[in-house]
């Protein structure tokens, strides 16, 4: 069972340019999960998804970013007219159930991000 | 609302000597508690988590953490560091308050560990 698959690993943008960033949850997971990481800060989270549902997205901001699970393929997390504030690391977590009572998450190895 | 707060942005240790990455956490409800750990340019890794069951909760590689409900703590803990152990530690809460689990991450712990 392969693990959290993100892709790429890395992404460089220009300034107004639009960046995708995909997740794999591992096989048999519903539940994903998407966290940004910014230099010297812990994860922050940005939105929880199951299947073809938004659970929670309070933590992405309002313009600009969106995010899907669809019912068939990966989870994506969109960042339209990226600004060099959006550069950062991009975590992606799947768990088989809701992560944290009981159930962790896994991690992928993050889509690191810079905008130019 | 659940919040984490590690105490320490930076521990450094010697190679063999003990290791304490200090975890304080809020929540309203029964939690559960987590550390991951990342090395550089890496995905995280789940090190160990307690999840209401016995409150000293042993991990991987060597690692353990104490539940403490009184001091609201999760103090991670290793007896003899390795320079392999270098890398940044995050304590995570998670706990049903908003009607599902959510993760909240701590800003982290960067181990430095010398010869």
């Amino acid at each position: 069972n392969a693990g959290v698959m993100q892709n790429p690993r890395h992404l460089v943008r220009r300034r107004g340019q639009e960046a995708r960033l995909r997740c794999s949850p591992m096989k048999g997971h519903s539940h994903v999960y998407w966290y940004r990481q910014l230099p010297e800060e812990g994860l922050k989270f940005m939105v929880y998804l199951q299947k073809e549902n938004i659970i929670d997205e309070s933590g992405m901001p309002k313009e600009r970013f969106s995010a899907e699970f669809p019912k068939e393929g990966p989870s994506i997390l969109r960042i339209q007219q990226v600004v060099r504030g959006d550069s950062a690391a991009y975590f992606c977590a799947s768990s088989p159930l809701e992560a944290g009572q009981n159930t962790e998450a896994f991690f992928g190895q993050g889509t690191r991000l810079t905008v130019v | 609302a659940q919040s984490v707060t590690q105490l320490d942005s930076h521990v450094s240790v010697s190679e063999g000597t003990p290791v304490l990455l200090r975890c304080n956490y809020s929540s309203s409800y029964s939690p559960s508690l987590f550390w991951y750990v990342q090395h550089p340019n890496k995905g995280l890794q789940l090190l160990l988590k307690y999840t209401s069951a016995a409150t000293l909760v042993k991990g991987i590689n060597g690692f353990e953490a104490e539940f403490k409900k009184s001091e609201t703590s999760f103090h991670l803990t290793k007896p003899s560091a390795h320079m392999s152990d270098a890398a940044e530690y995050f304590c995570v809460v998670s706990d049903k308050a908003s009607g599902y689990s959510t993760l909240t991450f701590g800003k982290g712990t960067m181990l430095l560990v010398s010869p």
